[in-house]
């Protein structure tokens, strides 16, 4: 079965450091998300892309944050300076249309110290 | 823009019982409602939907439905088992509008199967 693959699945770094978290969605999905999870709290909405632009961001996707395609696979998060309410497990997800229901990777899980 | 509510927050029942978890919804242009489990530590996987045109649909033990007049849906596991303990999450997505093209989350339901 194909599967949203996400790097690294663990990365510590220290406030005010840029962190760029990998994704490689599905071959032949189009759209692409960012989510994340704080520990033992709910999945909440970064951001949605689709042929190559930002389609919808939440009030949580502010000036820190960029998500880019750079080649036909790779889909990245980026954070510019993270602070500590950064830490999370972020979640990127595809799917082939807009209302299919999306397929997540196995997450990354962003320690700021 | 859309908003789901979810309960209950922990649910505890006995191996082979039943389990309902229900959800209601804000925005009325929502037309489709997929249903998450999550495992400890792991990604959530999409378990069953359901569209807006439909009432209710079933998979084996699990079933969703759904009522457009009261902007509600269930989940409702039956003959529960052991690898059924997760924490399960509804969510919306209402494609009509591109501003509130996305799925929402509600907060999510820790099941636990009692032995």
């Amino acid at each position: 079965e194909p599967e949203v693959t996400q790097t690294p699945s663990h990365q510590v770094t220290q406030m005010g450091q840029e962190v760029i978290l990998r994704c490689v969605p599905i071959s032949n999905h189009l759209y692409f998300y960012w989510y994340r999870q704080i520990l033992g709290q709910k999945v909440e909405f970064l951001v949605s892309f689709y042929n190559n632009e930002i389609s919808e961001k939440s009030e949580i996707f502010d000036d820190q944050f960029s998500v880019e395609r750079p080649d036909g696979s790779n889909f990245t998060l980026k954070i510019r300076s993270t602070k500590l309410e950064d830490s999370a497990m972020y979640f990127c997800a595809s799917s082939v249309t807009e209302s299919d229901g999306y397929t997540f990777g196995s997450g990354t899980r962003l320690t700021v110290v | 823009g859309e908003n789901v509510e979810q309960h209950p927050s922990t649910l505890s029942v006995q191996e082979g019982d039943s389990a309902v978890i229900k959800c209601t919804y804000s925005d009325s242009a929502s037309n489709y409602f997929p249903w998450y489990k999550q495992e400890l530590g792991k990604r959530p996987q999409l378990i069953i939907d359901i569209r807006s045109n439909v009432g209710e649909k079933k998979d084996q033990r699990i079933a969703v439905t759904l009522n457009k007049t009261a902007k509600h849906f269930s989940l409702h596991i039956t003959e529960t088992q052991p690898e059924d303990s997760a924490v399960y999450f509804c969510a919306a997505w209402s494609g009509q509008y591109s501003s509130a093209s996305k799925i929402i989350f509600g907060s999510g339901t820790r099941l636990s199967i009692r032995p």
